[in-house]
């Protein structure tokens, strides 16, 4: 059984490019969580989608910044013009939609912004 | 909003010892689900242990309990036998169900270091 797969694992930006992250959940998973995690901190929630709707996306960035889940195909976030405060490591995890929601993880995405 | 502290940034232990993290959150909510993550420096993200909030009982995942004191709001994950590659980033979460969202909630994470 495949975990959560992110790609890139690296992604290397200039300024004002825009970076793709994608995100294909655990086979059987309808929930996708977006997270992002910052040099010696913790992960820190963005956005929460099930198929084709976004549930909750209080920690997104008001610009710049989206995501979606369509009904075929992997979990894309995008970052548009990206910044170089933009630079992180970009979680994404899955659940299966059960109550107990345990969310797996991916490896992540290594976003540097030069 | 709820609140997970770790409000130890570094610990070690000797291999073979005990070593126990504390993690301490605030909720007005009566049922929640609680979890430690481990994040080698692979940085995947590994669940360690999950807790419900209504069940009594601590949790237990092989060398990895925990101490779940829901009065005093308290989380604590105790490694038994430790082992070079416990040596990792230790994050508390907790499950926030607010709103209709299922999101986590991370403490800023524990650096555990493992001594031969």
């Amino acid at each position: 059984n495949a975990g959560v797969m992110q790609n890139p694992r690296h992604l290397v930006r200039r300024r004002g490019q825009e970076a793709r992250l994608r995100c294909s959940p655990v086979k059987g998973h309808s929930h996708v969580y977006w997270y992002r995690q910052l040099p010696e901190e913790g992960l820190k929630f963005m956005v929460y989608l099930q198929k084709e709707n976004i549930i909750d996306e209080s920690g997104m960035p008001k610009e710049r910044f989206s995501a979606e889940f369509p009904k075929e195909g992997p979990s894309i976030l995008r970052i548009q013009q990206v910044v170089r405060g933009d630079s992180a490591a970009y979680f994404c995890a899955s659940s299966p939609g059960q109550d107990t929601d345990t969310q797996y993880f991916g490896p992540g995405t290594r976003l540097t912004v030069l | 909003a709820q609140t997970v502290t770790q409000s130890q940034p570094e610990m070690s232990v000797q291999e073979a010892e005990t070593v126990t993290l504390s993690c301490t959150y605030d909720t007005s909510e009566s049922d929640y689900y609680l979890f430690w993550y481990k994040q080698p420096p692979s940085r995947q993200m590994i669940l360690v242990i999950r807790q419900e909030a209504y069940k009594q009982q601590n949790a237990t995942e092989n060398r990895f309990s925990v101490n779940f004191q829901k009065a005093a709001k308290s989380f604590s994950l105790k490694i038994s036998d430790s082992q070079l590659g416990d040596a990792a980033m230790y994050f508390c979460a907790y499950r926030d169900t607010q709103g209709g969202s299922e999101k986590l909630v991370f403490g800023k994470g524990t650096k555990l270091t493992v001594n031969p």
